[in-house]
């Protein structure tokens, strides 16, 4: 069981909108703004998306956006495209020199 | 151009110990606010941070494994080595290596991980 929550699977249709959440607790995402988003294609290594919260490395698409809300983080995916479907996890330092990751989440464009 | 490429074992047996190294370019681990880290996936589950080393050889750990992992670095080489003692089939994964910076400004590691080694498959079986 992974330390943060993440919904198994989200999906949408191009064009649309979707936003991801990631759970935690007040020890790590709710404590720091040191969330990060990875993208992971099937049997690729994964992909910065989003770092602190809601910066985007260059070369990332603005379409890409992260937020927290106590202690969740989301990252919301607009002009879903077709190349988005992916796993998605959320990542978040923990206190203590810890990092953990969440469950991932299956992005499926309809 | 920053690159990193996961080498070892693709077979351990169970009680075995690990060893990984990472070499990579385009970077130096001699230079202020760097680091290198070590992530795992087992087949089809969720990532796992294993640990993190910095330019300054400030080690990190996961504390659930923190009793068998050892990292250390070889800037001449530019090479970061992992070990991990006592093997078993639950760590069955891939590895991964991965870039991280530690801002020397504001003291404080934004702990993230912004290149990727491809991965490296480690099976623990008898």
């Amino acid at each position: 069981q992974s330390a943060l929550t993440q919904p198994a699977s989200v999906s949408g249709s191009p064009g649309q909108s979707i936003t991801i959440s990631c759970t935690g607790t007040s020890s790590d995402i709710g404590s720091y703004n040191l969330v990060s988003w990875y993208l992971q294609h099937p049997g690729k290594a994964p992909k910065l998306m989003i770092y602190e919260g809601s910066k985007r490395p260059s070369g990332v698409s603005n379409r890409f956006s992260g937020s927290k809300s106590g202690n969740t983080a989301s990252l919301t995916i607009s002009g879903l495209q077709a190349e988005d479907e992916a796993d998605y996890y959320c990542c978040s330092y923990a206190s203590s020199s810890n990092v953990v990751f969440g469950g991932g989440t299956k992005l499926t464009v309809l | 151009q920053i690159t990193l490429k996961e080498s070892g074992p693709t077979l351990v047996k169970p009680t075995q110990t690990l060893t990984l190294t990472c070499t990579f370019s385009g970077f130096s681990l001699s230079t202020s606010g760097v680091g290198v880290g070590w992530i795992r996936q087992p087949p089809g589950k969720a990532l796992e941070w294993l640990a993190l080393i910095y330019w300054d050889d400030d080690k990190r750990y996961s504390p659930s494994l923190k009793s068998r992992l050892t990292i250390t670095k070889d800037t001449s080489k530019n090479q970061v080595v992992l070990t991990m003692t006592n093997m078993d089939p639950v760590d069955t994964a891939t590895y991964y290596c991965a870039h991280s910076l530690y801002d020397i400004l504001t003291g404080y590691s934004p702990w993230y991980f912004d290149y990727w080694g491809q991965g490296t498959l480690v099976t623990v079986s008898s």
